[in-house]
């Protein structure tokens, strides 16, 4: 079973600009998280969707926004960039039903740089 | 506020050593606790969770113990190999049974300790 894929790999910004990071669920999959990995903040939650509803939202602005299509794929948006949004972008994706239903797995995260 | 609190921050240990790793926690609705590996560049993945009902899991080289009346939980790597050189990740999560609003998707992590096995 192929695991959970994030596209792209690795993005450069600039300040201002606004981007958009690709999930795609383990299949079977309907929940996916999204995480900001920084070295001073760590993992951190941004938000979490299931059936394209957004059910699970943390502490960061609006500019960050997200959702997911029918078939449980995800996007993230950031836009109006700034320096500090320099990260590693994860995303995670958990079987409902499961008995840990946040047995979360992740991909191998998108690298954004703002220049 | 860091709802997670993990140590130490680093820890370097001989191949054939065990590497601890420890993790407190505040909030006592937690009731999933996972530990994650992460080698540079590559995402966490779940190595071993744990839930309050029992005090200890083993799998393989890797056991959590847990101890809900101290509200700490700890990860013990037995006969530590240069292959296990990463940072592991405690977290904790609300409801797995019985998931509420806040708790959704959410896993809160600790800072991550750096473990080096040397040769």
């Amino acid at each position: 079973k192929a695991g959970v894929t994030q596209t792209p790999r690795y993005l450069i910004k600039t300040r201002g600009q606004q981007v958009t990071l690709s999930c795609s669920p383990i299949s079977g999959h309907r929940s996916v998280s999204w995480y900001q990995q920084t070295p001073g903040q760590g993992l951190q939650f941004l938000f979490e969707y299931f059936s394209e509803t957004q059910r699970n939202k943390g502490n960061f602005p609006g500019r960050f926004s997200g959702r997911q299509f029918s078939n449980s794929r995800s996007e993230m948006n950031v836009s109006t960039l700034e320096l500090g949004d320099s990260a590693l972008y994860l995303c995670a994706s958990s079987r409902e039903g499961s008995l840990f239903y946040n047995e979360q797995f992740f991909g191998p995260g998108t690298r954004l740089t703002v220049l | 506020q860091q709802q997670v609190k993990q140590s130490p921050q680093s820890l370097i240990v001989q191949k054939g050593g065990i590497s601890i790793i420890n993790c407190a926690y505040e909030n006592t609705a937690f009731d999933y606790f996972p530990w994650y590996q992460q080698f540079p560049g590559k995402g966490p993945a779940l190595l071993i969770a744990i839930r309050p009902d029992v005090s200890e899991k083993k799998e393989g080289r890797f056991t959590i113990s847990f101890n809900k009346s101290a509200k700490q939980f700890s990860l013990h790597i037995m006969d530590s190999q240069p292959g296990d050189s990463a940072t592991y990740f405690c977290a904790a999560s609300i409801g797995s049974r019985r998931p509420s609003t806040d708790s959704w998707g959410k896993l809160q992590f600790g800072a991550g300790t750096q473990v080096v096995v040397t040769p």
